[in-house]
């Protein structure tokens, strides 16, 4: 049975860097037929996407976000990475990484979350 | 436009159907999907493919869509079907997920 579970802290100072990491167990990141994505959810508001990648390093980001965004892959850990620079109080969120199906055109499989807050 | 809109709210009494629209111009050539969130939870996949089910969800649940909207239909519903809905999709001109705005349910 597939698994992802988020890691990192759960305080990043205002205008640092958030650094988080999606490792995936029960089932290989070196898939075709899989995009590997991370969504965010700010405090009682509903869903942001945030970016998706491939098993060989394709990349989409939030056009709101890329500026400050960069997403990474390790097959060799099965592991996918967030890093969202100067980051504000407004990217106090959960974030979760999920599994996105590009058969069905639908993230199937998500991680539990983390809570990150930014502090000033 | 790549944004689905959602009524934030419905209720439903308890065993009668409810249903739950999302309406954007991505829905008119990609699938929609929904997923149920409950609070302090993380979301979870209830239809895709505009109306397949995953499995372990039960068949109260069913999708349909036509032309720019999609809808959720629970049919009976069932007090632990209070929860958010998400609605989402891809904007295919930038191959990007877009997620509605989401729809609180509540049971009566």
């Amino acid at each position: 049975q597939l698994q992802l579970q988020e890691s990192g802290p759960g305080l990043v100072t205002s205008s640092e860097t958030l650094s988080l990491t999606c490792t995936v167990s029960g089932g290989s990141i070196s898939s075709s037929l899989w995009y590997w994505g991370w969504i965010r959810q700010p405090p009682g508001k509903g869903l942001e996407w945030i970016a998706n990648i491939d098993y060989s390093g394709t990349t989409y980001y939030n056009p709101s976000l890329k500026s400050r965004l960069t997403i990474s892959v390790d097959t060799s850990k099965n592991q996918f990475s967030l890093r969202l620079t100067s980051v504000t109080a407004a990217d106090t969120a959960v974030y979760y990484c999920a599994r996105w199906a590009k058969q069905w055109l639908t993230f199937d499989q998500w991680g539990q979350g983390t809570l990150v807050t930014v502090s000033s | 436009s790549s944004e689905l809109t959602q009524d934030p709210a419905v209720s439903v009494a308890l065993g009668q159907t409810v249903r739950i629209t999302c309406q954007g111009d991505s829905l008119r050539n990609s699938y929609a999907s929904w997923h149920q969130q409950k609070p302090g939870q993380a979301p979870v996949l209830v239809i895709y493919a505009k109306n397949s089910r995953p499995s372990g969800i039960p068949d109260r649940f069913s999708g349909s869509s036509s032309g720019d909207t999609a809808s959720l239909t629970i049919t009976g519903a069932q007090a632990e079907d209070e929860a958010d809905y998400y609605c989402t999709s891809r904007d295919s001109s930038v191959n990007h997920p877009v997620f509605g705005t989401g729809t609180k349910v509540t049971v009566l």
